[in-house]
């Protein structure tokens, strides 16, 4: 079973400053990899799939890249509605199957 | 739009079942999956299966087989998840999501969420 690992648990940083999220998976997953977005109280929200592709309605400063088993969630402008907890996802097309990270919290330094 | 309409919080107890329900809107609901993704309090996101609306197939994490039940009803365009035998470890926020689909090819991860149901285990 693939583990998904997210470093750090907790990132501090000022608006206006570049956020960098990694997450690492135990085997090769190939770009097969998600990342989402969760506020307090709410449901996550899609960001990007297939490593590096924004979801409709996502903004530009939100961007991913990597492959295999090194991943990176950059923020490249951190506004105040982005602090919040980032879990990236592999995903198993056949059969559906999905593993999510321990996930990192942005907050305000 | 698309929506998915999840059912109120629940209190069980230890040994209880609990049943949420998860009404989707908005889209075909035969033509996408639907997963259910369960959070503890203050803990991460956890995957623990699949329902094929259409054709009623289903899969589940290794860790939840012979304990949840998923059903899907195509008239009323719901889905169903049935958690049995629960405990404390049971409590937590549980979500239904559909899978992304795009030119005819689906994907697994998840573009629309239910708002999330609290099921509360204690006695």
């Amino acid at each position: 079973e693939r583990v998904m690992t997210q470093s750090p648990a907790t990132l501090s940083v000022s608006p206006g400053e570049r956020a960098t999220l990694s997450c690492r998976a135990s085997q090769s997953v190939s770009s097969n990899l998600a990342w989402y977005q969760q506020k307090p109280g709410q449901a996550p929200r899609l960001l990007i799939y297939g490593a590096s592709t924004r979801a409709t309605g996502i903004p530009a400063r939100f961007s991913g890249s990597g492959s295999g088993t090194e991943f990176t969630l950059t923020i490249s402008s951190l506004q105040s509605e982005d602090f919040a907890v980032y879990y990236c996802q592999h995903y198993n097309n056949w059969p559906p199957a999905a593993t999510f990270g321990g996930g990192t919290k942005v907050e305000l330094k | 739009q698309v929506q998915l309409v999840q059912s109120g919080a629940e209190v069980k107890k230890p040994g209880a079942s609990v049943k949420v329900s998860c009404k989707a809107s908005g889209y075909t609901f035969t033509g996408y999956y639907i997963h259910w993704v369960r959070q503890a309090p203050g803990q991460g996101l956890e995957w623990m299966g699949w329902i094929n609306p259409d054709s009623g197939g289903t899969n589940f994490a290794q860790k939840f087989q012979g304990r949840v039940t998923v059903t899907g009803d195509t008239s009323i365009t719901t889905a169903y998840m049935d958690l049995s035998r629960l405990t404390s470890d049971d409590t937590a926020v549980y979500y239904c999501a559909r899978t992304y689909c795009s030119g005819g090819n689906c994907y697994t991860y998840f573009d629309y969420w239910g708002q999330g149901t609290l099921v509360t285990v204690s006695s």
